[in-house]
């Protein structure tokens, strides 16, 4: 595609709720990431896949937060039981590679609001 | 573990003024540096970037050194324009077992008035 994309752009949930969020990464790009941007505060890394495999999930903050990806392309982020605390801005990005030095390109992002 | 210290904002100036943001890093190994921006209603998008110590990223105008000895990485530009209001990160990619994980500063907003 053109750009990431992301759905939807927002959601607001009652607390409790599951909710899933997606992202479909540019055609062709192997890496994808997810991060959380909290209000004002600075982006936090969540997941890092490479293809469909996971190597560093240690930015979910606890078990209720899932992610798969299939087919080497569109991500899905799950929340489980929502909290307040999870509000916030969940931005996916994607890079051809995975190294040091390649641009990411980022969705514009899903804001999720828990009620 | 890696982080990334940015100056504190919001920046406000007046068209033409000189821009000058800083950003400070504590990584392991030697890290690629670069300065991502947002402007209203759009995504995160790259700006410039650095891979080694020395080298200068330039774009659109902006400026920023990668100094190692100081761990810096302050973004700037000459003359700024009313199209420049934004918000702008520091990040930094340190490698290890998440090549391209980009660890971020906490954001500066910049407004720019006529």
């Amino acid at each position: 595609g053109a750009g990431v994309s992301q759905s939807p752009s927002n959601k607001v949930t009652e607390k409790g709720k599951d909710v899933e969020l997606r992202c479909d990464p540019i055609s062709g790009h192997t890496a994808l990431y997810w991060y959380r941007q909290r209000l004002g505060q600075g982006l936090e890394f969540l997941i890092y896949f490479q293809g469909n495999s996971a190597p560093d999930k240690s930015g979910l903050p606890s078990d209720r937060f899932s992610a798969e990806r299939t087919g080497e392309s569109v991500s899905t982020l799950t929340i489980q039981r929502t909290q307040q605390e999870d509000s916030a801005v969940y931005l996916c990005a994607s890079s051809l590679t995975a190294s040091l030095n390649t641009e990411a390109f980022f969705g514009q992002g899903t804001r999720l609001t828990v009620v | 573990g890696d982080s990334v210290t940015q100056m504190e904002g919001p920046v406000t100036l007046s068209e033409e003024a000189f821009l000058t943001i800083n950003c400070t890093y504590t990584a392991t190994g030697y890290p690629s540096l670069f300065w991502y921006v947002q402007y209203p209603g759009e995504g995160l998008q790259l700006l410039l970037k650095a891979t080694k110590a020395d080298d200068k990223g330039s774009n659109k105008g902006f400026e920023a050194t990668y100094r190692k000895e100081t761990t810096s990485f302050h973004l700037e530009k000459g003359s700024v324009q009313v199209s420049d209001s934004a918000v702008y990160f520091c990040a930094l990619s340190a490698g290890g077992t998440s090549y391209g994980k980009l660890t971020f500063g906490q954001g500066t907003i910049l407004t720019v008035h006529p």
